[in-house]
């Protein structure tokens, strides 16, 4: 199982970013997805999931209207829109293969984002 | 929200000893499918978190039986018996029974 995310950079408050995420070696369409972050010094945070065909969709409350989690099962892709980006963004995002009730089973390398003027 | 507290959140621990950490939940994590949804995540420095155990007490394939679980309803643990230096790092217990999945404050891990 490999997932890789790229797409993280430096961005200014209120600026956007894609992330994505690139999942090989299994079956993506048969698995929930998940986005999962950490800030500096802080500890891990749930930010968003989805279900296995993309109708299902869940946001931590923080990220609501804001950021928004897609996926391509037939490009094995997983991404997510971050709009109106705020400081406390600021994290390496972790895309999360999630097989049921957010047992994350496989993570990738993750991707910085820092939101700073 | 379900809050998931940690204690202790540091912990130094001499090679070859033994080391536990409680993590609780604000409300009992037993789904009504029967199942309870705790889980323990091992992050070392520079790398990516790693499951170690799932639903309270299964150990992943290729950990150490040093490391187990148990608990119920809203307190749980994670005992790592005989340390080893590859042991350092923060564990995380995450409630997944539901929604939204809620991560512990997390516990440092480190050799004295």
């Amino acid at each position: 199982v490999q997932l890789v995310e790229s797409g993280g950079g430096l961005v200014q408050p209120g600026g956007s970013l894609r992330l994505s995420c690139a999942a090989s070696d299994f079956t993506l369409e048969n698995y929930w997805m998940t986005w999962v972050r950490r800030a500096p010094g802080k500890g891990l945070e749930w930010v968003a999931n989805i279900g296995k065909d993309g109708r299902d969709k869940y946001y931590v409350d923080s990220v609501k209207g804001r950021f928004t989690i897609s996926r391509d099962n037939a490009k094995n892709s997983l991404y997510l829109q971050m709009d109106s980006l705020r400081a406390e963004d600021t994290a390496v995002y972790y895309c999360v293969r999630d097989p049921d009730f957010h047992a994350f089973d496989a993570w990738g390398q993750g991707t910085m984002v820092t939101v700073s003027s | 929200d379900i809050v998931m507290t940690q204690s202790p959140l540091s912990l130094p621990v001499t090679l070859g000893q033994s080391a536990s950490i409680s993590c609780r939940s604000s409300q009992s994590l037993l789904h009504s499918n029967g199942n309870t949804y705790l889980h323990w995540f091992h992050q070392r420095p520079g790398q990516s978190p790693r499951r170690l155990i799932y639903e309270v007490s299964t150990r992943d394939s290729g950990v150490p039986d040093r490391f187990s679980g148990s608990g119920s309803g809203t307190d749980f643990t994670l005992m790592i018996s005989r340390v080893e230096a590859e042991d350092v790092g923060v564990y995380y217990c995450i409630q997944g029974s539901r929604r939204p999945p809620t991560f512990g404050p997390g516990t440092k891990v480190e050799i004295k």
